[in-house]
């Protein structure tokens, strides 16, 4: 499967200020997803990464809070804006590879918002 | 909209013995149901995976199972081991990888 990377693998960060988190995969993928996982509870899906085109958002989640970049087949970054202690959660990509279905998790990004 | 059920949230079994973490899905589109591993600061491992075509898969210590009539399937890990400790996740697809997570359920094998 392929290798996935994250920065920063955390950080704690003040109110009102925004943090953007990348995600590198060492070979081109077909899908990326950008997730958020509160503590002690599940998955959340916050977007698709589209490469090329705006990304797709899961109800609850709007562009202006998270805005999603994919410029090409192996990376994407996902912008956490004007945050606030109720967005301090990890932060995980993942991938799908070529016409696979199974979804591989980056190491995750553990963020703090004071 | 699409939902899948896990249970129990949390369970504990003496080392040796099974254990069995039950899921139900909504939507009939789905069609392939994978399970992961998540160890306490660790990103989530798929363990298996299995497709709507097959009503059964092993590997090793591990299988699952699918009632697609139902809408049930099932992780059943034998043997249990200490290290097996874990949060698992189970979940559901259909076609556009969109795939939803169960709640989780947070395994304790006691040595």
């Amino acid at each position: 499967s392929a290798v996935i990377s994250q920065k920063p693998s955390r950080d704690i960060c003040q109110r009102g200020t925004s943090l953007t988190i990348q995600c590198q995969v060492d070979s081109q993928v077909t899908m990326m997803f950008w997730y958020r996982q509160q503590p002690g509870q599940s998955l959340t899906l916050i977007a698709t990464a589209n490469q090329g085109s705006e990304a797709t958002y899961e109800s609850g989640f709007v562009i202006d809070k998270f805005p999603i970049s994919r410029p090409n087949l192996t990376f994407s970054t996902l912008t956490v804006s004007n945050m606030s202690p109720e967005d301090s959660s990890i932060y995980l990509c993942s991938v799908v590879q070529g016409g696979g279905e199974t979804q591989y998790f980056g190491p995750g990004t553990r963020l703090l918002v004071l | 909209g699409e939902n899948v059920e896990q249970h129990p949230s949390t369970l504990s079994v003496q080392e040796g013995d099974s254990a069995v973490i039950k899921c139900t899905y909504s939507d009939s589109a789905s069609n392939y149901f994978p399970w992961y591993k998540q160890e306490l600061g660790k990103r989530p491992q798929l363990i298996i995976d299995i497709r709507s075509n097959v009503g059964e898969k092993k590997d090793q210590r591990i299988a699952v199972t699918l009632n697609k009539t139902a809408k049930h399937f099932s992780l059943h890990i034998t043997e249990t081991q200490p290290e097996d400790s874990a949060v698992y996740f189970c979940a559901a697809s259909g076609g556009g990888f969109k795939t939803i997570f169960g709640a989780g359920t947070r395994l304790f094998v006691k040595a």
